[in-house]
């Protein structure tokens, strides 16, 4: 069973335009929430991430919403850049124990 | 600062063979993971190092899989035997105390292992 889940393997935007990545969960333990990005033959590198006690975070082009009665998490990225364009995965922690990851989605930026 | 460094970055054996993955974290990084990622899917947790101790092995599958982390800084994953279907990237990576929290986790390249 999968505890963090992103239903949308891939998802193409335009250049410029707001690219929205989603991610639900079923635990409601985890308490802290991130996002990576992971470019071909390389490894993840982490993006931003949101604490259970808020439902917003912000930097930069990336913003992160969390709605925790709704166990979902989205990921905003505005403006899109071509350079973007890579596989972002969802990940949850316990206390910053255990981290479980989505499966990915694969995010194309089309110049 | 030099990041995680792995090695292999690619290794193809025969099954029942054995293979051996080596990790050197971010200096000072006192937490390590290794994660196996399959083809379409997230990482997955294998084991979890605070020093030398291994504080979670619960996904690593005991009875061909063995890690170590000598004196608390590089690391080792060994399978022996190999099976087709651990045929995937293995992925190390590091924390920090402080970062730990913050969930910060930094990775390695990975290796990617081919079981034929």
């Amino acid at each position: 069973d999968q505890q963090v889940k992103q239903n949308s393997p891939s998802l193409s935007v335009q250049e410029g335009r707001i690219s929205i990545l989603n991610c639900d969960y079923t635990n409601s333990m985890f308490d802290y929430f991130l996002w990576y990005k992971k470019y071909p033959a390389e490894g993840p590198t982490f993006l931003i991430s949101i604490s259970s006690i808020k439902d917003k975070n912000e930097d930069g082009r990336f913003t992160v919403f969390l709605n925790k009665s709704a166990k979902h998490l989205s990921l905003h990225i505005v403006p899109s850049q071509p350079g973007d364009s890579a596989v972002y995965f969802c990940a949850a922690s316990d206390y910053g124990q255990n981290f479980v990851f989505g499966p990915g989605t694969r995010l194309s930026v089309l110049p | 600062e030099a990041g995680v460094v792995q090695s292999p970055r690619y290794k193809i054996i025969e099954k029942k063979q054995p293979v051996a993955f080596w990790c050197n974290p971010i200096s000072g990084h006192n937490t390590l993971y290794w994660y196996r990622q399959n083809l379409g899917q997230g990482p997955e947790l294998l084991i979890r190092y605070e020093n030398e101790e291994a504080v979670d092995d619960s996904q690593l599958p005991k009875d061909r899989f063995s890690a170590e982390r000598l004196k608390g800084v590089d690391s080792t994953l060994k399978i022996q035997p190999a099976e087709l279907g651990d045929s995937a990237v293995y992925l190390c990576a590091s924390s920090s105390w402080k970062e730990v929290g913050a969930g910060e986790q930094y990775f390695g390249p990975g290796t990617r292992l081919t079981v034929t």
